[in-house]
């Protein structure tokens, strides 16, 4: 069954320190992949995608983020958290050959202490 | 500015009452969706359409119906066969072509009293 699995509920980091929030899919396929970031009580904004090529992806608000294929994950980073970054991160993964029917995870929800 | 709205932002219905929801999008894009947002659920698909005039079910359409006379819009009706329809919900536009992300607006919050 395809699923996406964000291990990681909560997570909590100091401000300025690094983070990595953790995905892994199950697919038949190598799929398009995806991060967003939810604010609270707000929509989502794409931070940044994988359709092919360099396996590192970089997205906006300085994050980035590795597809490893043979661990089938695709894990977001960055290396300073900010405040600002307090927010629900949502990975996805969806078929090369169409746009709709993302597979979503649960989310992480990202806390920083001061 | 393109974009999707969605309105209201907040919406409180009694039980037993169907209410609609508004979702435009100036983006120019075919495809639209509906999403239900539960805490610690992520995203549940509710209805999608790619054209004017078609739609398909989603994961989770029962108690819910759609329709899409326009390519800007994409109304989501939550009718009273719907058993827990407090929640989050969410609509989101893309590109016909492949691997085109999900636009998504802002949000209605549904409270049924």
């Amino acid at each position: 069954a395809q699923s996406v699995t964000q291990p990681d509920i909560h997570i909590t980091v100091s401000e300025g320190a690094s983070l990595e929030l953790r995905c892994n899919y199950s697919y038949g396929a190598t799929p398009y992949l995806f991060w967003y970031v939810q604010s609270p009580g707000q929509g989502l904004q794409l931070l940044l995608k994988y359709f092919s090529g360099d396996t590192l992806v970089q997205g906006i608000k300085g994050f980035e983020a590795e597809f490893k294929r043979s661990q089938s994950s695709f894990n977001l980073r960055k290396p300073s958290v900010h405040w600002s970054d307090a927010a629900e991160y949502f990975c996805a993964v969806g078929p090369m050959d169409s746009n709709y029917q993302l597979i979503w995870g649960a989310g992480t929800k990202l806390i920083i202490k001061p | 500015d393109g974009g999707i709205t969605q309105s209201p932002k907040y919406l409180f219905r009694k039980e037993g009452q169907n209410v609609t929801l508004s979702c435009e999008q100036n983006l120019n894009h075919d495809a639209m969706y509906w999403y239900r947002q539960d805490p610690g659920q992520g995203l549940r698909l509710i209805y999608y359409s790619q054209i004017v005039n078609d739609f398909q079910k989603g994961d989770i359409a029962e108690g819910y119906s759609v329709s899409r006379e326009k390519k800007e819009s994409f109304p989501l009706t939550v009718t009273s066969a719907q058993k827990n329809p407090t929640a989050f919900y969410l609509c989101a536009s893309s590109p016909l072509t492949s691997g085109g992300e999900q636009f998504f607006g802002p949000g209605t919050r549904l409270t049924v009293l």
